[in-house]
């Protein structure tokens, strides 16, 4: 257990509204990544963070802004929701002091888009 | 483009017997491998991992065997279990910056009792 919580667990928007998901993990990790998951598709990169306000884009940040002000928190906000976001969105982390290390993941937020 | 290929959707396997899983990858650039269980409503669980200075990774009924020229890892699970039914997931990483890992499409292994 990597110590990594999500929340909401489940949320329906409908197109257009804001959506902010949130990564919450108890273990000083440096090192947090956001995905989504999709059939056909696998897991894709959505944004990563290496650190308090350090963050980066990764395969499909297109839609998707983060924010992580405090060690312990990984926002993942959707400015304007779309359908084609609908999807799993996981939360991962690192547990060695790199990012060169085996990641952990939480137990995933489904949101639905109308 | 799909970095990370595994090709056989699903795979049914009779318990007892040995479950086969594979993995093609392009990137020449990956070094590192890893598998991750997924059971339903559940976040990916690590399960097994190789650097690409091996070429074989052993951890109780799991082995991971790598193929660098091929371009090709596999799972191994010996003996099969019903409790090994999931899907699987293969990943890949290039160990730069921050170790992004790139995910294959996933294999549904059903252990048939």
């Amino acid at each position: 257990d990597a110590g990594i919580t999500q929340s909401p667990r489940h949320k329906v928007t409908e197109t257009g509204t804001p959506v902010t998901l949130r990564c919450h993990q108890t273990e000083n990790h440096r090192y947090m990544y956001w995905y989504r998951q999709d059939p056909g598709h696998g897991l894709r990169l959505i944004h990563y963070s290496y650190g308090v306000k350090d963050t980066d884009k990764g395969e499909v940040s297109d839609g998707y802004s983060v924010s992580r002000s405090k060690t312990e928190d990984f926002l993942l906000t959707l400015e304007s929701a779309t359908s084609s976001q609908t999807s799993v969105y996981f939360c991962a982390i690192t547990q060695g002091a790199s990012g060169a290390d085996t990641q952990y993941f939480g137990p995933g937020t489904r949101l639905t888009v109308l | 483009d799909q970095q990370v290929k595994q090709n056989s959707p699903s795979l049914s396997v009779q318990e007892g017997r040995i479950s086969i899983l594979n993995c093609d990858y392009t990137n020449s650039m990956f070094d590192y491998f890893l598998w991750y269980k997924k059971y339903p409503a559940e976040g990916p669980t690590f399960l097994i991992s190789i650097s690409s200075i091996k070429d074989k990774n052993e951890d109780g009924r799991f082995t991971v065997f790598l193929n660098k020229s091929a371009k090709h890892l596999s799972l191994h699970i010996v003996p099969s279990q019903p409790g090994d039914s999931a899907v699987y997931f293969c990943a890949a990483s290039d160990k730069t910056g921050a170790n992004n890992l790139f995910f294959g499409t996933g294999t549904r292994l059903t252990v048939i009792p």
